[in-house]
């Protein structure tokens, strides 16, 4: 089985401030990760995803993650927030086999509040 | 735009009815995904279909169904729908039968509101 656990489901941070979200998770075997954002109304876009490469995940609009394997976490980062950066975000796991082939499981979703 | 569509956008409907969600995925990709996301559950998967065949099942209600179409379209089919059904339903595809890191490309959703 796997799971992940958002912590915060509300961050406000100032613009120009970093933002940290933090993703934690639990596969009994090697994850896939994954972070999603989703604007409002809007279906969900592909920030960032781990593979097994590289453990610094460089994604788009600025956000990278770090895979931490001791720490089972998977945090979002960005160094400097732009208002455009508010909206919801995901953090999902899933693997290459076993029961959670073929399925995503996603956390409870953080709520990114960025204000001027 | 995920090159993902799903129709319609909303939908609004009674206790008891049924409806049926359309999705079309990405040229190419040969995996559909749905998911449903509601406030109390969060997005939930709910099952996957490869290539016209069921791939996996999540937390899929007995009074839903899916299929695949051999022109890779999906329909989701919700009956004797009930007031917790209201949610927003998404698509999601990609080009494998496993995500093995492949990422879900995701439609816009359809909203169902039953009143």
């Amino acid at each position: 089985a796997q799971s992940v656990t958002q912590l915060g489901s509300h961050v406000s941070v100032s613009e120009g401030a970093l933002v940290l979200l933090r993703c934690n998770y639990s596969s009994s075997v090697p994850p896939y990760l994954f972070w999603y954002v989703q604007y409002p109304n809007q279906g969900l876009q592909l920030l960032l995803k781990y593979t097994s490469a590289a453990t610094l995940v460089k994604g788009i609009n600025g956000f990278e993650a770090e895979f931490k394997k001791s720490e089972t976490s998977f945090h979002l980062t960005k160094p400097s927030a732009h208002m455009s950066d508010a909206a919801e975000y995901f953090c999902a796991v899933t693997t290459a086999g076993g029961t959670s082939y073929g399925k995503l499981t996603f956390g409870q979703g953080t709520i990114l509040t960025v204000h001027p | 735009d995920s090159g993902v569509t799903q129709t319609p956008k909303h939908l609004i409907t009674a206790t008891g009815q049924r409806v049926t969600l359309r999705c079309s995925p990405r040229s190419g990709d040969l995996s559909v995904y749905w998911y449903q996301q509601s406030l109390d559950q969060g997005l939930q998967f709910l099952i996957q279909y490869y290539n016209g065949e069921e791939r996996a099942k999540g937390n899929i209600l007995e009074r839903f169904s899916a299929q695949q179409f051999p022109d890779l379209h999906s329909e989701l089919n919700l009956s004797s729908l009930e007031l917790g059904d209201s949610a927003l339903y998404f698509c999601a595809s990609s080009p494998l039968v496993g995500t093995s890191g492949n990422e879900q490309f995701f439609g816009p959703g359809t909203r169902l509101t039953v009143l």
